[in-house]
């Protein structure tokens, strides 16, 4: 079975700073995507970032980019120019490709990320 | 633009009662659509999805059971509400892609 596992509980960082949150997965599949979800208060759950796993490029959106390492099944978050609107949980996610796991996200526990001013 | 509507926001109901909580998507057609529950400072785990109208598939065995009457609505019900149905459910759509839409999700009580 498909795992994901965030090992950082909760990251600081201060404003205007960068900071990475990492990911880590397991899978036999070849075929998967990958994301980055933010929590904030409200709960509602926001898409910050997709990756295909047979795509060797980084995502990018913005002030949000990703380090996938296929091989390592690594998968951290990059967040450039903190704002204090970005403090949340982030939760990692994997699905499985074609056929597969028909929109089964599978999260990990979740990092709470707060901004210092 | 699409939208997606989950309502209530809050629900407080006493053990034994039903339940029906509604979603509906709006701007867009044949959407695949999704039920969610978050454990407190969890992740959140599928409980069920659905790919038409009367298409619905459950990935754990619960008290719970989905229903689409309609393309664009999808409703959450119980018969009998247990105190471990407790929890935050949040609604999901998807395109001909693989990202999820959230709604913004109902904290359910059940006392």
């Amino acid at each position: 079975a498909q795992t994901v596992t965030q090992s950082q509980p909760e990251m600081s960082v201060q404003e205007a700073e960068t900071v990475t949150l990492s990911c880590t997965y397991d899978t036999s599949e070849s075929d998967y995507y990958l994301f980055w979800y933010k929590q904030p208060p409200s709960r509602q759950m926001i898409l910050v970032i997709r990756q295909e796993a047979y795509k060797q490029q980084n995502a990018t959106e913005n002030r949000f980019s990703v380090n996938f390492q296929k091989a390592a099944k690594s998968f951290s978050l990059k967040i450039s120019d903190s704002q204090l609107g970005d403090a949340a949980m982030y939760f990692c996610a994997y699905m499985g490709g074609y056929g597969g796991s028909q929109g089964n996200l599978i999260f990990g526990k979740g990092t709470k990320l707060s901004v210092k001013p | 633009s699409q939208t997606i509507h989950q309502w209530p926001a809050t629900l407080v109901q006493p053990v034994g009662s039903p339940l029906s909580l509604e979603c509906t998507v709006e701007g867009t057609s044949n959407p695949n659509l999704y039920w969610y529950r978050q454990a407190a400072g969890r992740g959140l785990q599928l409980l069920f999805y659905s790919v038409g109208i009367g298409q619905i598939s459950s990935e754990v065995p619960q008290n719970l059971s989905a229903s689409r009457p309609q393309d664009r609505q999808f409703i959450l019900s119980s018969k009998k509400l247990l105190l471990s149905d407790s929890g935050f459910y949040l609604c999901a759509w998807s395109g001909d892609n693989e990202k999820l839409f959230f709604g913004s999700g109902t904290q359910l009580s059940v006392l």
